[in-house]
């Protein structure tokens, strides 16, 4: 199986500033299509989770563009261009190359 | 609007079974392959099982094969897990997905409330 490996895995963050999270995966996540399958989600306290990014760098539907997702192969990074208070909880890296998909083990975000 | 409802977890002994639902509602079901995912006490999601959107076809973690059977009835818009020999390690909250965008079997797009399963004697 893949292992998603993320870090740091606690970010005290200020508003307003810039924050970023960083995922590796420990084979490519690359595919022969040309994309990287590699996702992000936020577990907000106390709610579902929610879906940031997929294929590497595509937001989801109603994600705001302070959000960006970088990277290909085994190296990618989320962004959040100017944190906002709604933003603590906790994010997750998760590969969809092939079945048998595994989560990272979560980065917590909070405001310091 | 679009919504995943979850139920039928409970409390369970170790080696029993029990059986949870995803009533699915605001689009075409029988459009989107589905996923369970759960989350144990304090930790981190884990990926439980794959069907597809015909449901012909699914895929389960390693440490459920076996014992969990995922199914679905694209009439009545539910999606189903069934949950044999159930451990003290599948303690956890299920969460139900759909996989929302065609290009990945990922982009888990829309999400149920969740349903916590507890195996305990």
């Amino acid at each position: 199986d893949i292992v998603m490996t993320q870090s740091p895995l606690s970010l005290p963050v200020t508003p307003g500033e810039p924050a970023s999270i960083s995922c590796r995966s420990s084979q490519s996540l690359l595919h022969s299509d040309g994309k990287n399958y590699l996702e992000w989600y936020l577990q907000k306290p106390g709610q579902s989770p929610q879906l940031l990014i997929y294929l590497g760098s595509n937001r989801a539907s109603g994600v705001p563009d302070r959000f960006s997702g970088s990277g290909a192969g085994t190296d990618f990074t989320l962004k959040i261009s100017r944190v906002e208070a709604e933003d603590v909880g906790v994010y997750y890296c998760m590969h969809a190359l092939q079945t048998s998909f595994t989560f990272g083990p979560g980065t917590k975000v909070d405001i310091k | 609007q679009v919504q995943l409802v979850e139920s039928g977890g409970g409390v369970v002994q170790p080696g029993g079974s029990l059986r949870l639902s995803c009533v699915a509602s605001g689009f075409t079901f029988r459009g989107y392959g589905m996923h369970w995912v759960r989350q144990a006490p304090g930790k981190g999601l884990e990926w439980v099982a794959l069907i597809w959107h015909h449901g012909n076809k699914e895929d389960y973690a390693d440490s459920v094969k076996g014992r969990f059977t995922i199914s679905r009835d694209n009439f009545k818009n539910t999606l189903s897990l069934q949950m044999n020999s159930l451990r003290v390690e599948d303690t956890a909250v299920y969460y139900c997905a759909r996989v929302g965008y065609g290009a990945t079997l990922g982009g888990m797009d829309v999400w149920g409330q969740g349903t916590t399963v507890t195996v305990s004697s």
